[in-house]
């Protein structure tokens, strides 16, 4: 079965940067796009883009052009979601995502990171 | 980018209800629709893709209808674990994008 596990808890200040793993197993990785999706404390869900991992090939929302950076090793399932020049407004729960045409979406568990100073 | 406007934004039911559930597209997006559930502290639990196709594991009792701008999902005989949030998703058009919630609670 598909899973998607990824990594731990962050704390972070304000303009630093965080990087976010998202390890898959269970289907072919190089086969469907890997998406990131947050949500703030108490908020509704946001779209933030995604990465093909086939061919690294990315399209990202325009909110966050500039500041996000999806990237995947393929030797080892992984996808990566690093953001940079990190607000207070980036305190988020960050999740990856799996979308099949035929299976719909799968989920990580999501990875809290915490923007304070 | 197409606004999913989701209604009621809140609602109260009864153990044993059946509840139903509305999401309306700015413009159409065919049937690329999904539901999710979520609780409190949990990710996002697929119910629905493509607007009427049930997630694998999903109970029969979850149901998605519609297609274009206007589409539904139905609960039938709620439970106590049925109480969640629920949200719709477009992603026919980027950004993908995801109506506001609707907080199903118990009377």
């Amino acid at each position: 079965q598909v899973q998607l596990v990824q990594s731990g808890a962050e704390v972070k200040k304000p303009g630093a940067s965080v990087k976010v793993s998202c390890k898959a197993s269970g289907y072919t990785f190089t086969g469907y796009y890997m998406h990131w999706v947050r949500q703030a404390p108490g908020q509704g869900l946001e779209w933030m883009g995604w990465i093909n991992p086939n061919s690294g090939g990315t399209n990202y929302a325009q909110k966050f052009q500039g500041r996000v950076t999806m990237t995947r090793d393929t030797s080892i399932s992984t996808a990566y979601m690093e953001l940079s020049r990190l607000r207070s407004d980036d305190t988020a729960v960050y999740h990856c995502a799996r979308l099949s045409s035929s299976s719909g979406w799968s989920w990580g568990q999501g990875t809290l990171v915490t923007v304070s100073s | 980018d197409i606004q999913m406007t989701q209604s009621p934004s809140s609602l109260s039911a009864f153990v044993g209800d059946r509840v139903t559930i509305t999401c309306r597209a700015s413009q159409g997006i065919s049937n690329n629709l999904a539901w999710f559930q979520q609780k409190p502290g949990k990710a996002p639990k697929s119910l629905i893709y493509a607007a009427s196709s049930l997630q694998s594991g999903v109970p029969s009792k979850f149901s998605g209808s519609g297609s274009g701008t206007d589409f539904t999902l139905t609960i039938s005989s709620l439970q106590p674990e049925d109480f969640a949030t629920y949200y719709c998703q477009q992603y026919n058009n980027y950004p993908y994008t995801f109506g506001q919630g609707t907080k199903l609670e118990i009377k």
